[in-house]
């Protein structure tokens, strides 16, 4: 699986959209990005993936740029709630793979009023 | 989320005991997961579950021994626990290609 590289840290004010950044250099074409969360004391929570088109939901934004080797999940409108580690995985979307997606340190996003 | 609890929600135990941490999920769901938590090391797989009677090794497995003889428990027994293996305990769940959904943790703690 490709390795993925996130900053340790950021801050984001609440109300504005909290941008966080993922380098994926080394992704093969059949390598997804995932976004999960965790916020303190509960377990992670899905928010998004892609492939390689832009995706939303109603939690976020997935920006991956053309050559696939970045990414960027959008908070659009930050809330204190959203205060927590965020992780970007990249890996394979194949039933028959062992499926053991594996989490690095994330990104701590911390939103202040 | 609902769907998967976790028990007991903490535990604490003594060196040497065996302790079996429990996860029911109400999905159906093929894959299940274990996973522990440090500081300084993140998520870490211990053992995964592709379906009933199958478990595979994740990164952490040593002193861990699952089993999945229904589809819907996977629980993860320490057999002699350790202070190393105190930690936060999560599992997950997934069917084919789906996002993992996790439980709330045990909070284990070998004294």
């Amino acid at each position: 699986d490709a390795k993925t590289t996130q900053p340790p840290s950021m801050d984001c004010a609440e109300g504005r959209a909290a941008n966080l950044p993922c380098n994926h250099s080394t992704i093969s074409g059949n390598e997804y990005v995932y976004w999960y969360r965790q916020i303190h004391s509960q377990g992670p929570q899905y928010i998004i993936h892609g492939l390689k088109n832009n995706e939303t939901n109603e939690m976020a934004s997935l920006i991956i740029t053309e050559d696939r080797k970045s990414s960027t999940l959008i908070l659009p409108h930050a809330t204190l709630r959203d205060t927590a580690v965020y992780y970007c995985i990249v890996r394979v979307a194949d039933p028959y793979n062992n499926n053991d997606m594996r989490f690095g340190a994330g990104t701590r996003l911390t939103v202040k009023p | 989320d609902a769907g998967i609890t976790q028990s007991p929600r903490y535990k604490i135990t003594e060196t040497g005991r065996q302790v079996t941490l429990m996860c029911h999920q109400t999905w159906s769901h093929s894959y299940m997961f274990w996973y522990r938590q440090d500081l300084g090391h993140g998520l870490r797989l211990i053992y995964y579950s592709a379906a009933a009677d199958i478990t595979d090794k994740g990164e952490v497995p040593d002193g861990y021994v699952v089993s999945r003889s229904k589809t819907e428990n996977f629980p993860l027994t320490l057999e002699s626990a350790t202070r190393s293996q105190t930690s936060v305990y999560f599992c997950a769940s997934k069917v084919g290609n789906s996002p993992l959904h996790f439980g709330n943790g045990t909070r284990l703690t070998v004294t």
